[in-house]
């Protein structure tokens, strides 16, 4: 089956710690994007990479960094130096032709 | 600056019971918008991309069009099952074309009342 895949699906952090997040696609997208959300706001682009070894913030970048070394694998890593990092987060991916972003099922990260 | 906001927050119905949703945005040269749908604890899951004002897409009991202004998710004779928030997001109007950003609204919470 071709699609996004997140890990893990929960994930505590302790405070000055450093966690990754994983996100893998197999739909040959060029495209990947992380997205947090929190309760009454909508998503929001953290970052994103159109091609492999390349990435741009997005418009909350601080506290995050990424990496794109291979073309199905976009993970994400939450710093100490985010202060506020209880949310949801969602990877998506697109296409280099379409438009239309496919997303993950999440993972849902909390303090302890 | 872009802004997507959609209407209302919530919206609880009867089973049965018809309405619609909306999404506004304003962003200069719209280069689509999409709605999803999205389960709680879930990712969202697309559902359409409209292009150009006047245009339609169906699917089951949920019917998108989209005006210059504005897109309207509409739903016919809901179910139980078609609860779930739905959100729409547009293409930055700043960004190339092969390198857009999604600007999301919050989504509608809607709810169906067996």
């Amino acid at each position: 089956d071709g699609g996004i895949t997140q890990s893990p699906k929960y994930l505590f952090r302790k405070e000055g710690q450093n966690v990754t997040l994983s996100c893998e696609q197999n739909l040959n997208h060029d495209a990947m994007y992380w997205y947090r959300q929190d309760p009454g706001q909508g998503l929001r682009l953290i970052y994103y990479s159109q091609i492999v070894n390349d990435f741009q913030k997005g418009d909350i970048a601080e506290g995050y960094s990424v990496s794109r070394e291979k073309k199905e694998s976009f993970p994400l890593t939450v710093t100490s130096a985010q202060k506020n990092p209880t949310a949801f987060y969602l990877c998506a991916s697109r296409s280099r032709v379409g438009e239309t972003q496919y997303f993950g099922p999440g993972t849902r990260l909390l303090v302890l | 600056e872009d802004q997507v906001t959609q209407s209302p927050e919530a919206l609880r119905l009867q089973e049965g019971e018809s309405s619609s949703l909306n999404c506004s945005y304003t962003v200069s040269g719209l280069r689509g918008l999409f709605w999803y749908r999205q389960d709680p604890g879930k990712g969202p899951e697309f559902l359409f991309t409209l292009y150009s004002a006047g245009e339609e897409k169906e699917k089951e009991r949920l019917k998108a069009t989209l005006t210059k202004k504005e897109s309207f998710l509409h739903i016919t004779a809901p179910k139980p099952e078609d609860s779930a928030t739905y959100l729409c997001a547009v293409p930055d109007g700043g960004s190339n074309f092969g390198n857009e950003k999604l600007t999301f609204g919050t989504g509608t919470r809607l709810t169906i009342i067996p």
